[in-house]
């Protein structure tokens, strides 16, 4: 099936520094959706984007749903050692797709203290 | 809150037997959702239900069956297990009405040996 290109595929940062990543796709969504998984445990879900264009934040992260609709971005900033994990985009279309998604591959974030 | 449970964290079973892989959400969610998680390859849909007695293939359904007798249970059976179905498997469920996420649950670690 299709996945969203998400990249980087691995980040190593600092504690302290910000951290962007993003998500392409071929085709429109008109729902994006932001992931996080903790190493052991099922995908959480951190932001939901419903609107080209609309820019939303949970805290420390902010994600934008692309004007063109295949796109979208995560920031995190001022990251600590409890941000670690695997962060998904993932994409929702309308119509009679019973809710399946689309994911990306997955971007693993390592911070060092 | 939504809760997805998932019967087992961790499961090891023999080649050749038969597993059953049970997932209960307590939100009357009417679509359900069966993924398998690899190093390197993503989230992979196995099989999804978007009503009791119904179910459709995935994009990797060889191997795997569901059962959806009831709304909140989805169970996921392999009919005779061998080693290359060693893998995470995680639950999700959510709402037909708007564009909502999945809530998935924390995952069953399962280990054919």
């Amino acid at each position: 099936g299709q996945q969203l290109n998400q990249s980087p595929q691995s980040m190593f940062i600092q504690e302290g520094e910000d951290v962007s990543m993003n998500c392409t796709s071929s085709s429109i969504f008109n729902t994006w959706l932001w992931y996080k998984q903790d190493p052991g445990e099922g995908p959480v879900l951190l932001i939901a984007l419903y609107k080209a264009g609309e820019l939303t934040s949970n805290g420390r992260l902010t994600a934008q749903f692309g004007i063109t609709r295949k796109d979208s971005f995560l920031n995190i900033s001022a990251s600590i050692p409890s941000d670690v994990g695997i962060y998904f985009c993932a994409g929702l279309s309308g119509g009679t797709s019973y809710g399946k998604l689309t994911f990306g591959q997955g971007t693993i974030l390592t911070v060092h203290p | 809150d939504v809760k997805v449970t998932q019967s087992s964290r961790y499961l090891v079973k023999r080649t050749g037997e038969k597993v059953f892989l049970e997932c209960v959400q307590d939100m009357d969610h009417e679509n359900m959702f069966w993924y398998r998680q690899d190093p390197g390859l993503g989230l992979r849909l196995i099989y999804f239900s978007y009503d009791v007695k119904m179910k459709e293939k995935g994009d990797i359904p060889e191997g795997y069956s569901v059962s959806r007798e009831k709304k909140e249970r989805f169970s996921l059976i392999l009919e005779s297990a061998s080693t290359n179905q060693t893998s995470m498997y995680l639950c999700a469920s959510s709402s037909r009405r708007g564009r909502q996420p999945q809530h998935f649950g924390d995952g069953t670690r399962l280990s054919i040996l």
